[in-house]
């Protein structure tokens, strides 16, 4: 089965900084990655997602993420974060004859 | 185009009690999942529905939940009787069909609380 680990529970950054949440899969033949946002009082949605391809993927909301097969990782990152981006963030894995797996989830506190 | 919608938002029940929740998928999407989401954790799959049909159920503790999608639409998530571990937000998703790379749109949750 597969597994994703998302190293960070909390990140803590100043506006216009910026970030990096990370996210480490358990590695398989073939993998597609997904990172969701859960923003206070919302239900998930689709940040973006790596399919195939080029392994830098763009999202929405200013995101992007590298899918990196050597390191198992797939680390979002935004070059200068808002106030409106704290939220949870979830990195998810699938892969043929798996089910979907989420992270533990990175609570991301953006401080003015 | 409306969205995932789930019922009730809340629910606190003493455990032993039997609970329901309630989801309606966005319209025309073929595949409904139900998540169990525990405070500090991630997302857990426990159905997945494609129209009405069951996928993959492999992580639904069998004994104590049960799911049904009559008709390929609505879907219904039941626990008798809870217990005290059951407590978790339960989250619904539906994506257009089934596919691994599908995005998959969430509605609000509910949140169960068993005393």
């Amino acid at each position: 089965a597969q597994s994703v680990t998302q190293l960070d529970s909390q990140v803590p950054v100043f506006e216009e900084a910026p970030v990096e949440l990370r996210c480490n899969y358990s590695s398989s033949v073939s993998v597609y990655l997904f990172w969701y946002v859960q923003y206070p009082n919302q239900g998930l949605q689709l940040l973006l997602k790596y399919l195939s391809g080029s392994t830098l993927v763009k999202g929405i909301n200013g995101f992007e993420a590298e899918f990196n097969k050597s390191q198992t990782s797939f680390h979002l990152r935004k070059p200068s974060v808002h106030i409106s981006d704290t939220a949870e963030y979830f990195c998810a894995v699938t892969s043929t004859g798996n089910q979907f797996y989420f992270g533990t989830g990175t609570s991301l506190t953006v401080i003015p | 185009e409306a969205g995932v919608a789930q019922s009730p938002r809340y629910k606190i029940i003493e455990k032993r009690q039997s609970v329901a929740f309630w989801c309606n998928p966005i319209s025309g999407h073929a595949t409904l999942y139900w998540y169990q989401q525990i405070l500090g954790q991630g997302p857990k799959l426990l159905i997945q529905f494609q129209n009405n049909g069951v996928v993959d159920d492999s992580q639904l503790p069998k004994d104590r939940f049960s799911a049904e999608r009559l008709k390929g639409v609505d879907s219904t998530l039941k626990i008798q009787p809870a217990k005290l571990e059951d407590s978790a937000v339960y989250l619904c998703a539906s994506s257009p069909v089934r596919g691994l790379t599908d995005t998959q749109y969430f509605g609000p949750g509910t949140r169960l609380t068993v005393l």
